[in-house]
């Protein structure tokens, strides 16, 4: 049973667009939501987090939007650049993380 | 500088083999983690210690054993290796705290045979 569920699996983007990755969650304890950015050949590193008491968080051209009501959240990449292509994963956390599947991402020039 | 290492980086077993792979930080974090990836299901949690001597079960911990001696190295073992356990294994560790960032390691590629 998957507790977090992300989609899509896998979106194409031309350079200066917006990628949107969307994530649900089921269980209500989670109180931390952390973004993971994987390049190939690499292990995953933290991009942006966010916590349920907020519900936008901005980092440089990364946002996250957090519906608490829904239990969902979201990455939204502005201006894309092809060095954005990479994997993204949404995590929940309860002292430990759960993971979703996985966005892949490619970035065309 | 600081960091977290795996090794090997790639390794090819048989099946019925025992398999240990090393997992080695230098951040003296508390926290050490060991996941799985493959394709479509994310990463998956397999161990994880919050110090030492401390080991707990994860989400899929059936086949795989760990051990925590010292705060540095948290190793993975396959008792029996079997092909469904071909993956990447990745291990991570964190400071302490329940959300503190995870730094994960370069990861290791296994197949059984």
């Amino acid at each position: 049973q998957q507790q977090v569920k992300q989609s899509p699996q896998s979106l194409i983007v031309q350079k200066g667009g917006i990628s949107i990755i969307n994530c649900a969650y089921e269980n209500t304890a989670f109180d931390y939501f952390p973004w993971y950015q994987q390049f190939p050949g690499k292990g995953p590193a933290l991009l942006i987090a966010i916590r349920p008491d907020v519900s936008e968080k901005k980092e440089g051209r990364f946002t996250i939007s957090f519906n608490k009501s829904a239990k969902q959240f979201s990455l939204h990449i502005m201006d894309s650049q092809p060095g954005d292509s990479a994997t993204y994963f949404c995590a929940a956390s309860m002292w430990k993380l759960t993971f979703g599947g996985g966005t892949r991402v490619l970035v065309k020039p | 500088d600081a960091e977290i290492t795996q090794s090997p980086r790639h390794k090819i077993t048989e099946t019925g083999r025992q398999v240990t792979l090393a997992c080695h930080q230098t951040w003296n974090h508390n926290n050490m983690f060991w996941y799985r990836q493959d394709l479509g299901h994310g990463l998956r949690l397999i161990h994880y210690s919050y110090g030492v001597h401390d080991t707990n079960k994860g989400e899929v911990s059936d086949g795989y054993s760990v051990s925590r001696s010292n705060t540095e190295d948290l190793p993975l073992t396959l008792e029996s290796a079997a092909s469904s356990q071909t993956s990447v294994y990745f291990c991570a560790s964190s400071r302490g705290g329940p959300d503190d960032e995870q730094f994960f390691g370069p990861g290791t590629r296994l197949t059984v045979l």
